[in-house]
């Protein structure tokens, strides 16, 4: 089975610094890669999904990119983060079984 | 464009009585995966059940059970005799096609539900 490992669990970043949010996948090779984001009392919003390595398709204009270095490494980034940026981060995969896994999650606020 | 609807924002019961959540959901595909996530306070995405668009079988696990039907395009989920511990947020998903980039899932809004003692 997969396993998604999400890191940091939580983090407090002032307006303007950058972020750097990574997403590791165990169990599966060639997983598609998604990132989720949940603002506070609202449902998921996907914001960019990865088949591949150094493939990335964005699905909603913002301040955030996602890149994919390696085939079960998906990142997530800011240069410089806003405070709409605040919510909760989710990284998820599905495996060669069709096996949507969600990670932890990042509780990001920017302060 | 694929669309899910959680038409009920907050459910508030007592421990015991079985509650009902409703999921209609909107799609162009004629295969289709729809899910089921519960969401603790935790904030971790626990999934609970995936269903195709070809399987329109009732399924039950112990008090948690889904009524899957074309006809009103609607996933209802229901929980049986709720406990303390099934409060939390529960959100209906859809994802259209097969494994591949039609494969992201496009949430419903979420029900916060609470279960008083």
């Amino acid at each position: 089975s997969q396993t998604i490992h999400q890191w940091p669990a939580t983090l407090v970043q002032p307006v303007g610094s950058p972020l750097s949010l990574e997403c590791t996948v165990e169990g599966t090779s060639n997983p598609n890669l998604y990132w989720y984001r949940q603002a506070a009392g609202r449902g998921l919003q996907l914001l960019f999904y990865s088949v591949g390595i150094g493939q990335i398709s964005s699905e909603v204009p913002q301040n955030l990119s996602a890149s994919r270095p390696q085939d079960r490494q998906f990142i997530l980034s800011s240069k410089k983060l806003l405070l709409s940026d605040s919510g909760f981060y989710l990284c998820a995969s599905i495996g060669q079984n069709y096996g949507y896994t969600f990670g932890s999650g990042t509780r990001l606020t920017v302060v | 464009a694929q669309k899910v609807t959680q038409a009920q924002t907050e459910i508030s019961v007592v421990e015991k009585e079985d509650v009902t959540l409703d999921c209609v959901y909107e799609t162009r595909d004629t295969t289709y995966y729809l899910f089921w996530y519960k969401q603790p306070p935790s904030g971790e995405l626990v999934f609970l059940i995936r269903r195709n668009s070809f399987d329109e079988q009732n399924e039950i696990s112990g008090r948690y059970s889904w009524n899957f039907q074309k006809s009103t395009s609607s996933f209802n989920f229901t929980i049986t005799a709720s406990q303390v511990v099934d409060s939390a947020v529960y959100f209906c998903a859809l994802s259209e096609g097969n494994t591949g980039a039609n494969s992201k899932l496009t949430f419903g809004k979420g029900i916060t539900l609470s279960v008083r003692p």
